[in-house]
């Protein structure tokens, strides 16, 4: 592994079925976060991690979930999926969740919930 | 909420220069970040800035002014590869990353 890499690469999903995106890093990162991006609006943070065990809620958490066992894991689960969720779907990581540090991105997971 | 601005679209022709403008109002402000993003792929880092002024990398360059919550990013002696979509970033904060919608820049020949 070299980097960042993310699992499935897309992914069709029935609405109410739970799903779990993978993200693992091997850069020994400290911090980790999840994005979706959408036509027009941007990136938008979900979720973070600034440290294996610890998690926080970013501008658009609802309906997703995380969990930091570890400092190379960091898997967003939806628990049961809507359509509105579909999207694109970034996880990032950087040596630590300071102001300055440039974020690593991995190379995204398309969903699309019907 | 924070507010950042930038174009949709821009178009140039290869070999010319293109400056990506964005403005900015958000709730604290800790630097400006530039990625760049081809389509169907990850973001990728160009430049970071925090001071006021001009950052150069290459073909790339980057201007802050903090007073005018504004930015640039210039890409000169553009070349077909530079057709991607490049967001403007503003972090307001430990792990607080508010991007702009991006500008995507089409290089003709």
């Amino acid at each position: 592994i070299a980097g960042i890499t993310q699992a499935p690469t897309s992914q069709i999903l029935a609405a109410g079925r739970r799903m779990t995106l993978r993200c693992t890093q091997d850069m020994r990162h400290n911090a980790m976060y999840w994005y979706r991006q959408d036509l027009g609006l941007g990136l938008r943070l979900i979720h973070y991690s600034n440290t294996a065990g610890t998690t926080g809620k970013g501008e658009v958490p609802d309906g997703y979930s995380v969990s930091r066992a570890n400092t190379d894991d960091f898997p967003l689960t939806l628990a049961s999926a809507v359509p509105s969720q579909t999207s694109v779907y970034f996880c990032a990581s950087s040596p630590t969740s300071g102001s300055a540090n440039e974020q690593f991105f991995g190379p995204g997971t398309r969903l699309t919930v019907l | 909420g924070q507010n950042i601005d930038q174009p949709t679209e821009m178009t140039a022709t290869e070999g010319a220069i293109v400056q990506i403008n964005c403005t900015y109002q958000t709730s604290g402000f800790n630097g400006l970040f530039w990625y760049q993003q081809h389509a169907g792929e990850a973001p990728t880092f160009l430049s970071y800035n925090v001071l006021d002024g001009l950052e150069e990398k290459g073909r790339f360059s980057s201007f802050l002014s903090r007073s005018k919550g504004y930015s640039y990013l210039l890409l000169k002696e553009l070349q077909m590869k530079d057709s991607a979509s490049y967001l403007c970033a503003v972090s307001t904060g430990d792990y607080k990353l508010s991007f702009g919608a991006g500008t995507t820049v089409t290089v003709r020949a």
